[in-house]
């Protein structure tokens, strides 16, 4: 079946550190994979994404490479702020599905 | 552009009532999803619309959930016979295609007292 694994939480970091979130995956066919943010009191938001292996998502200054020989989609941030304090959402979709199949998210707090 | 909207923001309901919670997907948007979201985990899939039809309800718990789509548009998920075990913030998402980017409104929370 598909399904999405991420690292436990929370994690909490200093400002200026550098982030690594842990995403692994389960999945028939060839999926595409994505990052989802949820800020305090928001909506999920698209964070990034990648639809075919090595391809790379970036955004706001966030990174996840996708890697097809570890099913791996680690999300990675070089100097967070504190703005980054949210939960994440791993998840993926395959080309086949309709549905999204979602890790249990990681809750990200970052301090002065 | 407007995204996806959801009303109410909040319910909170007694056991056994009955809910509608209804999803505005962003126009043009032909694919429509619910999902469930309990305290500390992640979305679960519980139906997908193609149009006006439902084109994949197995993500649906039992038979007192269901939701409908009649133009193609607006969908509204009914829940029949709440129990507490319903308490949870159910979100809607559109894409333009399936397999695309899914854009999530901001969810209703249901509270069964």
């Amino acid at each position: 079946g598909n399904s999405v694994t991420q690292m436990e939480g929370p994690v909490t970091l200093s400002e200026e550190a550098f982030l690594t979130i842990n995403c692994t995956y389960t999945a028939t066919g060839y999926p595409s994979l994505f990052w989802y943010v949820q800020y305090p009191g928001e909506g999920l938001q698209l964070l990034l994404k990648a639809t075919k292996a090595d391809d790379k998502g970036s955004n706001k200054g966030f990174e996840a490479t996708y890697r097809k020989e570890t099913t791996s989609f680690h999300l990675e941030k070089g100097s967070v702020q504190v703005s980054d304090s949210a939960v994440y959402f791993c998840a993926l979709i395959t080309n086949t599905g309709n549905q999204f199949y979602f890790g249990t998210g990681t809750s990200l707090t970052v301090i002065p | 552009g407007a995204g996806v909207s959801q009303t109410p923001s909040n319910k909170v309901t007694e056991k056994g009532k009955y809910v509608e919670l209804r999803c505005d997907p962003i126009s043009g948007h032909t694919a429509l999803y619910w999902y469930r979201q309990s305290l500390g985990q992640g979305p679960e899939f519980l139906i997908y619309f193609q149009g006006t039809g439902a084109a994949d309800d197995s993500g649906l718990p039992n038979d007192r959930f269901f939701a409908v789509r009649p133009e193609g548009s607006v969908s509204t998920l009914k829940i029949q016979r709440t129990e507490r075990g319903d308490s949870a913030v159910y979100l809607c998402a559109s894409s333009l295609n399936p397999v695309d980017t899914q854009y999530f409104g901001p969810g209703t929370r249901l509270t069964v007292l």
